[in-house]
């Protein structure tokens, strides 16, 4: 399973932008980026994920790097239900690769 | 409410007993996924089934068992439990095995403790 590098944890003021570094120098053409989020005491939920391009959704938005070595998460306002544990992490998208969760960025929201 | 039963919440029982984890899938996903949670081991794969039969295995026991039913439903059985197997356990499903892209969706998990 490929490695990711992330900060242990984050800081971010209510209402104000969150940008979420993940680094990945020994990804391979086939690992597509995922982000998950785990609120606590709940399961892992999806947030995003990317092949190249940079992608947006409802939740976030992925820039990735033009050289796709790192990565990064973006909560354009943050919210107190917001905090929680970020996992960056690549996955082969072919059968019998699963996810592997690392340790994750521990974001605080501060009101 | 994320489509994923897991049954129960909570479960505390003794060192040495065995208890059986059950999990439902969101509707529609044939494959199921089981993680432990520990405080100092983080998320780590267990095992996954894909309509019925096993197709990955991470770092699970020999102690550890799962299944998946005609139902798709799945249950994962832990035996002579000691105290370090106090963790939570998640089960997450999706809709196939590979593909570009595809997710998981989990459970909000178990939690069982070893006393």
């Amino acid at each position: 399973d490929a490695k990711t590098t992330q900060p242990n944890s984050m800081e971010s003021n209510e209402e104000e932008p969150v940008h979420l570094p993940c680094n990945h120098s020994t990804i391979s053409g086939t690992d597509y980026i995922h982000w998950y989020r785990q609120l606590p005491s709940q399961g892992p939920e999806y947030v995003i994920h990317g092949l190249t391009s940079n992608v947006n959704n409802r939740m976030a938005s992925l820039a990735i790097a033009e050289d796709r070595k790192s990565s990064t998460l973006i909560l354009h306002r943050a919210t107190l239900r917001d905090a929680a544990v970020y996992y960056c992490i690549l996955r082969d998208p072919r059968p019998g690769n699963q996810f592997y969760f690392g340790t994750g960025t521990s974001l605080t929201v501060i009101p | 409410d994320s489509g994923v039963t897991q049954t129960p919440k909570h479960l505390i029982t003794a060192t040495g007993q065995r208890v059986t984890l059950r999990c439902s899938p969101r509707s529609g996903d044939l494959s199921v996924y089981w993680y432990q949670q520990s405080l100092d081991q983080g998320l780590q794969f267990l095992i996954q089934y894909y309509n019925g039969e096993e197709r990955a295995k991470g770092n699970i026991l020999e102690r550890f068992s799962a299944q998946q039913f005609p139902d798709l439903h799945s249950e994962l059985n832990l035996s002579s439990l000691e105290l370090g197997d106090s963790a939570l356990y998640f089960c997450a499903s999706s809709a196939r095995t590979g593909g570009a892209g595809y997710g998981y969706t989990f459970g909000s998990g178990t939690r069982l403790t070893v006393v």
